[in-house]
């Protein structure tokens, strides 16, 4: 299983960033599999900012949810996060990660992508 | 909103036992699972639902959860243990995943 994020490294302030991560060894339309967006400024901890399960089901993180979009091209063992109004304190490395069976895991994330860093400035 | 609470360091001399807590409201009644992230690196599960560990992940970690607050125990801290180490839950009521603060653990 590996997963690889890709996007911009920079953006500029109100602008949408997209990021996609692209991932392999596992299909994202077996029963109980995720993939999770994470992200990190520099310096600080790791927040959580979106899932997709495998029945295409989205969950959001309550602080961020109206400016962002996730969803999943299984066919091309993709899936694309979008986050509206870029800002500075948007600036961090994003990672994507894979949950596997949740009724095993219970979404613990057994496997991260080495992560993309995105700068927002003007 | 639920939270996770975690000190900000931790200390352990080398070859002794570290333990990195986690707290949280009735924690004990959730799995919990643990990261190890050193710097520039991405975050490693070294510990899924409270006791588990994966594949590759010395024995030298173990895990418990009980009432309010999780543990991390690293036994023979070794130099190569020092990172950064974050507790995380999914909390079924808000549908949301949360992660801890997060615990520098230093070896010296």
């Amino acid at each position: 299983v590996t997963l690889r994020e890709s996007g911009p490294a920079l953006v500029k302030p109100t602008q949408t960033l997209t990021l996609t991560c692209t991932f392999s060894g596992f299909s994202l339309s077996t029963t109980g599999v995720c993939v999770s967006w994470i992200r990190q400024p520099p310096g600080k901890a790791l927040e959580w900012l979106a899932l997709i399960d495998w029945d295409e089901d989205k969950y959001y993180s309550s602080s961020l949810k109206t400016r962002l979009t996730i969803s999943k091209d299984t066919s091309s063992n993709q899936v694309v996060l979008t986050m509206t109004n870029m800002d500075p304190v948007d600036t961090a490395t994003y990672f994507c990660a894979q949950i596997g069976d949740i009724a095993v895991t219970s979404y613990g994330m057994g496997v991260w992508g080495r992560g993309t860093t995105v700068t927002v400035s003007s | 909103s639920y939270k996770l609470t975690q000190p900000l360091s931790v200390s352990v001399a080398l070859g002794q036992t570290a333990r990195i807590t986690c707290g949280g409201d009735n924690i004990g009644s959730t799995s919990v699972h643990w990261y190890q992230q050193k710097p520039g690196q991405a975050p490693v599960l070294v510990i899924y639902k409270s006791t588990n560990r994966p594949s590759g992940i010395p024995e030298r970690f173990s895990g418990s959860n009980s009432e309010n607050t999780a543990t991390l125990t690293i036994s023979r801290a070794q130099a190569d243990d020092e990172a950064d180490f974050y507790c995380q839950v999914w909390d079924s009521f808000s549908a949301e995943v949360l992660f801890g603060g997060g615990t520098k653990l230093t070896v010296l």
